[in-house]
């Protein structure tokens, strides 16, 4: 069974660089996506970004400055950094591993889906000076 | 505002028939797959691809897509599945992926 861990500084300050770790145990880091997830208090779900065990990353287009994600995978381990946080990035941070899937239907046309199907318990972060 | 649009919230009488939907330019190339999402707990994953379901989530659950809409339909809700729905797919204007901004499920 699959399982996900985040770990981190619960605080970081303004400007500072938060970076949270996921620990992947029950399935294979290698041949494929992990994602992170973002939910501010009281909001939506916000994808930060997947990352593949080849190092391939898809970023969120409004993050993407501050964001870099990597893989490690002698530790089954995936990492998230984000910089210069605000009191904006102050929210629960999940991990979850990521799949990307078509399929043709009769007439032809391919069709893609994505979807996350294990998630961490996510983690709590504040941003306050 | 997300590019995948869903309604902010909606009820169901208990054993009754609900749909939530999401629309969104990019649903007409890519399918949608649906969250689930209780308070204090991280999502669940309940419905992805054309209409597939992961193992454990109950049949009530279903999927479907038309033109620019996708929807989970749950057929005879029960006093459990109140809780928060989220579906997630492509973004239109790019590579990158969304999710739309949540339905709240109330069953009455």
């Amino acid at each position: 069974q699959v399982q996900l861990h985040e770990s981190g500084p619960g605080l970081a300050k303004p400007s500072e660089t938060l970076s949270l770790t996921c620990s992947v145990s029950g399935d294979s880091i290698r041949n494929n996506y992990w994602s992170w997830i973002r939910q501010p208090p009281g909001k939506g779900l916000e994808w930060i970004g997947h990352i593949h065990d080849s190092g391939s990353a898809n970023y969120n287009p409004s993050l993407k400055s501050r964001v870099t994600m990597s893989v490690d995978t002698s530790k089954s381990q995936f990492s998230l950094k984000l910089t210069s946080v605000t009191a904006t990035d102050t929210a629960v941070y999940y991990c979850a591993r990521h799949f990307n899937g078509r399929f043709r239907e009769n007439r032809g046309v391919i069709y893609y889906y994505y979807y996350m199907d294990v998630w961490g318990e996510g983690t709590t972060v504040t941003v306050s000076s | 505002s997300s590019e995948l649009t869903q309604d902010p919230a909606v009820s169901v009488a208990l054993g009754q028939t609900v749909r939530i939907t999401c629309q969104g330019d990019s649903l007409r190339n890519y399918y949608a797959s649906w969250y689930q999402q209780k308070p204090r707990q991280a999502p669940i994953l309940v419905m992805y691809s054309k209409n597939s379901r992961p193992s454990g989530v109950p049949d009530r659950f279903s999927g479907s897509r038309s033109g620019n809409t996708a929807s989970l339909t749950i057929t005879g809700a029960q006093a459990e599945d109140e809780a928060d729905y989220f579906c997630y797919s492509r973004g239109s204007s790019g590579h990158h992926l969304v999710f739309g901004g949540g339905t709240k499920l109330t069953v009455l």
